[in-house]
């Protein structure tokens, strides 16, 4: 029972360079989304989406760009990779209104 | 908006010792309230949630109750373990926006042996 899979693990980027951040999950939850993690904020939204060719904002999107051609998949992609952009990503689905969210095991990346 | 505040950390106990993490929110309605649990290294998981008022979530000895007069869902556990030293972090999420849970900042756990 896989869950949700993130990959890669880690990663270090140079700053301008571009990258895809990958999340797949096996239990065909409608939603999923993204979330950054940086020390003393929590967790903040990024990108969501309802379902599969629906995505929308959240609440930091600058400088990323999400979509979702199947139920399984919701790639993050960073565009041109910026230091502000170093932080621990999470990727989460969830079955629907009022329920619990599934979480991948991270992917901490860095931007030199 | 929807928010959720969480007392700072890191919080610091001897093993055995009585654990309250204190979490309020700011909501409409009837949101749901969850606290998950991140231990090192790893993803969130679900510790225990509440659907509703009044409600008393639980698990692996640690409750919390759903307290709307107060907007408060605080976390408390017994007799803390070494093995509970992790961040926690309180959560709501609500009606059609239920996929944008909205974290609190997490609470950082130390247990002592």
């Amino acid at each position: 029972n896989a869950g949700v899979t993130q990959t890669p693990k880690f990663q270090v980027l140079k700053t301008g360079q571009s990258m895809t951040l990958q999340c797949a999950q096996d239990m065909n939850h409608e939603y999923m989304s993204w979330y950054r993690q940086d020390p003393g904020m929590g967790l903040r939204l990024i990108h969501y989406s309802v379902g599969a060719g629906i995505t929308d904002q959240g609440e930091v999107p600058n400088g990323y760009n999400v979509s979702r051609s199947t139920t399984e998949d919701f790639p993050l992609r960073l565009l041109s990779a910026a230091p502000s952009q170093t932080s621990v990503y999470f990727c989460a689905s969830t079955t629907g209104r009022n329920t619990e969210a599934f979480f991948g095991q991270g992917t901490r990346l860095t931007v030199v | 908006g929807n928010s959720v505040t969480q007392m700072e950390g890191p919080v610091t106990l001897s093993e055995e010792a009585f654990l309250t993490i204190n979490c309020t929110y700011t909501a409409t309605g009837y949101p749901s309230l969850f606290w998950y649990v991140q231990y090192p290294g790893e993803g969130l998981q679900l510790l225990l949630k509440a659907t509703k008022a009044d409600d008393k979530g639980s698990n692996k000895g640690f409750e919390a109750t759903y307290r709307k007069e107060t907007t408060s869902f605080h976390l408390e556990k017994g007799s803390v373990q070494v093995s509970d030293s992790a961040v926690y972090f309180c959560a709501l999420s609500q009606g059609t926006g239920g996929f944008k849970t909205i974290f609190g900042a997490g609470t950082r756990l130390f247990v002592k042996a």
